[in-house]
């Protein structure tokens, strides 16, 4: 079954410091790879997605994904954090050959960006 | 602007009480969605629906009831036969042509329930 861990509930950084926040997945099949960010009381917003082809994913607000097969990875980074990234952020699989969109989302990482 | 509504932002309800959470979509989206999250959780899927009239279990059904006679419409009612209401409901819509569209997600809905 598939299934998502992210290391860390929370991450603190300083503005302008780079952001990595961790996720490590479990799939049977070829998975297909979602980040989405939470801002406070809100619903979740896509930031970026792997599907197949480049391994290198390049999402909204300066957010970018690798997909590792061999470290079955696929940490989010940012290489300058600002004040407005803290948000919490949520990696997601996608239950393979199913021709329909079921998530396993991890538990979440909160970030913190202080000035 | 296409997106989805959820109402009411913030739901209180007494203990007993059966309680139904809205949720209407103009994105012409064929599934739809229900997720509860909780503090250190994530989300976990209660319901799913792929198409109109048809609707299957997630992962944490027991304690909710579902309905969706309208393309656009997906209620989730939280009857009193669940033990531990009190969360943050979310739902979401995607267009259902294979397992990488992603989700389009409410603002959810907050039920405290005492």
């Amino acid at each position: 079954a598939q299934s998502v861990t992210q290391l860390g509930s929370h991450v603190s950084v300083s503005e302008g410091a780079l952001v990595l926040l961790r996720c490590n997945y479990s799939s049977s099949v070829p998975p297909y790879l979602f980040w989405y960010v939470q801002y406070p009381n809100q619903g979740l917003q896509l930031l970026l997605k792997y599907t197949t082809g480049a391994t290198l994913v390049k999402g909204i607000n300066g957010f970018e994904a690798e997909f590792k097969k061999s470290e079955t990875s696929f940490h989010l980074t940012k290489p300058s954090a600002h004040m407005s990234d803290a948000a919490e952020y949520f990696c997601a699989v996608s239950l393979g050959n199913t021709g329909f969109q079921k998530l396993v989302f991890g538990t979440g990482t909160r970030l913190l960006v202080s000035p | 602007d296409g997106g989805i509504t959820q109402s009411p932002k913030y739901l209180f309800r007494k203990e007993g009480q059966n309680v139904t959470l809205s949720c209407e979509q103009n994105l012409n989206h064929d599934a739809m969605y229900w997720y509860r999250q909780d503090p250190g959780q994530g989300l976990r899927l209660i319901y799913y629906s792929q198409i109109v009239n048809d609707f299957q279990k997630g992962d944490i059904a027991e304690g909710y009831s579902v309905s969706r006679e309208k393309k656009e419409s997906f209620p989730l009612t939280v009857t009193s036969a669940q033990k531990n209401p009190t969360a943050f409901y979310l739902c979401a819509s995607s267009s259902g042509q294979g397992n990488n569209s992603p989700l389009h997600f409410g603002n959810g809905t907050r039920l405290t329930v005492t």
